[in-house]
């Protein structure tokens, strides 16, 4: 069961262009809603995060937009850059319980940002 | 600081033969985690850790083991291994999920294929 969908699958834009990336979730236990970046042949890292008392946070040229009643947020990259280019994941998880720090992935989407 | 290391980083193995993925931190995290990577699936959570000596199922854990005889380390076994679990393998880890920072730390991987 695949609890958080993400869109798109691939995604190819022109140096400062905005670049979309869509999450979906089902599970609304889920309060923290985490972007990983992750370049070819390394381990994803953190890129910014939210949680869904507000709806929306900036973070440089990254913006997490969240929607709590429709449960979807994505991310937008602002005047994005070649160095931009990378696999990006949305995940999701809920702070207690026996989920404590579980994150749920969703499929990943390769932005492509040509110069 | 290395942050989170990981040992080997390739392997191929043949069906039926067994192996250990090593993974290490340096940031006295009492969580860990082992994630596999395949294409179009996102990151799917194997076994994970909260302190030493405890593990606990994630969501695909059929055909592997693990252990945290120590703080530091966290081992995933695969018994007998299967083309099926041909896939690229990352450890995390964070430290105890607050409410405030929920980072996970992954390695930079492990390629493994299974002929």
């Amino acid at each position: 069961q695949q609890q958080v969908k993400q869109s798109p699958q691939s995604l190819i834009v022109q140096k400062g262009g905005i670049p979309i990336i869509n999450c979906a979730y089902e599970n609304t236990a889920f309060d923290y809603f985490p972007w990983y970046q992750q370049f070819p042949g390394k381990g994803p890292a953190l890129l910014i995060a939210i949680r869904p008392d507000v709806s929306e946070k900036k973070e440089g040229r990254f913006t997490i937009s969240f929607n709590k009643s429709a449960k979807q947020f994505s991310l937008h990259i602002m005047d994005s850059q070649p160095g931009d280019s990378a696999t990006y994941f949305c995940a999701a998880s809920r702070t207690g319980g026996t989920s404590y720090g579980k994150l749920t992935f969703g499929q990943g989407t390769i932005l492509t940002v040509h110069p | 600081n290395a942050g989170v290391t990981q040992t080997p980083k390739f392997r191929v193995l043949k069906t039926g033969q067994s192996m250990t993925l090593l993974c290490a931190q340096d940031m006295n995290h009492e969580y860990m985690y082992w994630y596999r990577q395949d294409p179009g699936m996102g990151l799917r959570l194997i076994h994970y850790s909260v302190g030493e000596g405890t593990t606990a199922k994630g969501e695909v854990p059929d055909g592997y083991n693990v252990s945290r005889l120590k703080k530091q380390n966290f081992l995933l076994g695969l018994e007998s291994a299967a083309p099926s679990q041909t896939s690229v393998y990352f450890c995390a880890s964070s430290s105890f999920p607050s409410g405030a920072t929920d980072t996970q730390y992954f390695g930079p991987g492990t390629r493994l294929t299974v002929l």
